[in-house]
């Protein structure tokens, strides 16, 4: 079975400082793994995914993730945080459930604050 | 383009009253999810549907019940609501059936906040 695990439940930045979200997974063979976004009372919205191409992974709002294999982790990174970013991040791995089809398996979230 | 619409957006039930959850996702794609958020655990997937007429249980499936109607459209019951499933619901939807892990982008809907007194 697969895991994913979240460091952090609480990171703090100052605007304009960088942003790193850990997070480590399990996996029995090549995981997709995937960062989501949830802004307070709305939906969850994919930031990146990395599906075994390039293991550095850009996406939405200049995040970008690294896959490292030999240290099972797909940590978040963000080079200047912005008040915008403030929000809860979810890791998820996608999991082959039952032997039969795919589903998401989520960390338990990081919720990110930036001060001004 | 509406994506995935979930229905209603807010319910307040009393112990053992049951409803159902409605989602509707008009992307043609093959999956359909149901998951509850509870602060501090992550979003748990309760039950699944890998393609119109087959359904799964997932993490936490004890207490609902789910049907995936046709494509389009997979509703969760509360036969009997309790308390412990005060939660915030979300549906998604994937564009893979069976098969291997996902490699594409799953879609949620906006959330379904219930409370059960």
């Amino acid at each position: 079975a697969q895991s994913v695990t979240q460091l952090d439940s609480h990171v703090s930045v100052s605007e304009g400082t960088p942003v790193l979200l850990r997070c480590n997974y399990s996996s029995s063979y090549s995981p997709s793994l995937f960062w989501y976004v949830q802004h307070p009372n709305k939906g969850l919205q994919l930031l990146l995914k990395y599906t075994s191409a390039a293991t550095l992974v850009k996406g939405i709002n200049g995040f970008e993730a690294e896959f490292k294999k030999s240290e099972t982790s797909f940590h978040l990174t963000k080079p200047s945080a912005h008040m915008s970013d403030a929000a809860e991040y979810f890791c998820v791995v996608s999991d082959r459930y039952g032997g039969a089809t795919n589903k998401l398996i989520f960390g338990t979230g990081t919720l990110l604050a930036v001060q001004p | 383009n509406a994506g995935v619409t979930q229905t209603p957006k807010f319910q307040v039930l009393k112990t053992g009253q049951s409803m159902t959850l409605q989602c509707a996702q008009d992307m043609n794609h093959n999956s359909m999810y149901w998951y509850r958020q509870d602060p501090g655990m992550g979003l748990r997937l309760i039950y699944y549907s890998a393609s119109e007429g087959t359904t799964d249980k997932g993490e936490v499936p004890n207490g609902y019940n789910v049907s995936r109607l046709n494509k389009r459209e997979f509703s969760l019951r509360l036969e009997s609501a309790a308390p412990s499933q005060t939660s915030v619901y979300f549906c998604a939807s994937s564009v893979e059936g069976t098969g291997g892990p996902m490699n594409t982008e799953a879609f949620f809907g906006q959330g379904t906040r219930l409370t059960v007194v």
